[in-house]
């Protein structure tokens, strides 16, 4: 089955960090970027950045810069999100897709909080 | 950075027929991709490249693109076509341009 699973719900305080997964299967990993995009409550989607599976370089879209990045593991078809110095209105779900244009497949998504 | 506009919500009566628009400038240039998003479901794209429906979708969703204006349009609506809409474009300087999306209500 062609599929994007991703980890499951994480909590943390103000401060920390996080990585989260995506684990593909049912299809030729290697030949689509994976794209990571948020969902914050009463807002839209926003798009994050990419990883090129091939090369592992990430591109970050603006405001995710710094604080966010993408990796990769290639031996188990998985792209990861690590997250440093969480902020409260990081608190969303977040959704890694398949493909830029379009991205086709998507993840059932991570949900993250940030709270005290 | 290229920017793209949905209205903020469509309302339309069970059986009839919607339309979502996603205004961009030269959009007609562009392949326009749309996106479904059910609460606590993962999004599904409904609709690439202007109006090609992928593998399970229903042949009521179809799309056009011309102008600075592309249209989702929703045939015979259903109550579970009540989600969140957003169009989506590739763009050479901003990469993956997302619409603010559209709730639509049947």
């Amino acid at each position: 089955q062609v599929q994007l699973v991703q980890s499951g719900p994480e909590l943390r305080k103000p401060g920390a960090s996080v990585k989260i997964s995506c684990t593909a299967s049912g299809y030729t990993f290697s030949s689509q970027t994976i794209n990571w995009m948020r969902r914050v409550p009463g807002q839209g989607l926003e798009w994050m950045g990419w990883i090129n599976i091939h090369d592992a370089k990430a591109t970050y879209a603006q405001g995710f810069t710094g604080r966010f990045v993408f990796s990769l593991d290639t031996s188990n078809n998985t792209t990861y999100l690590h997250i440093t110095g969480l902020k409260a209105d990081d608190s969303g779900v977040y959704y890694c897709a398949r493909g830029l244009n379009p991205a086709d497949l998507w993840g059932q998504g991570t949900l993250i909080t940030v709270s005290s | 950075s290229y920017e793209l506009s949905q209205p903020v919500s469509v309302s339309v009566a069970l059986g009839e027929t919607a339309k979502i628009s996603c205004g961009g400038n030269r959009i007609g240039s562009k392949n326009v991709h749309w996106i479904q998003h059910k609460p606590g479901q993962a999004p599904v794209l409904v609709l690439y490249k202007d109006f090609n429906r992928p593998s399970g979708i229903p042949d009521r969703f179809s799309g056009s693109n011309s102008g600075n204006t592309a249209i989702l349009t929703i045939s015979r609506a259903q109550a579970g076509d009540e989600a969140d809409y957003f169009c989506q474009v590739w763009d050479s300087s901003s990469y993956v341009v997302l619409g603010g999306g559209t709730k639509l209500t049947v």
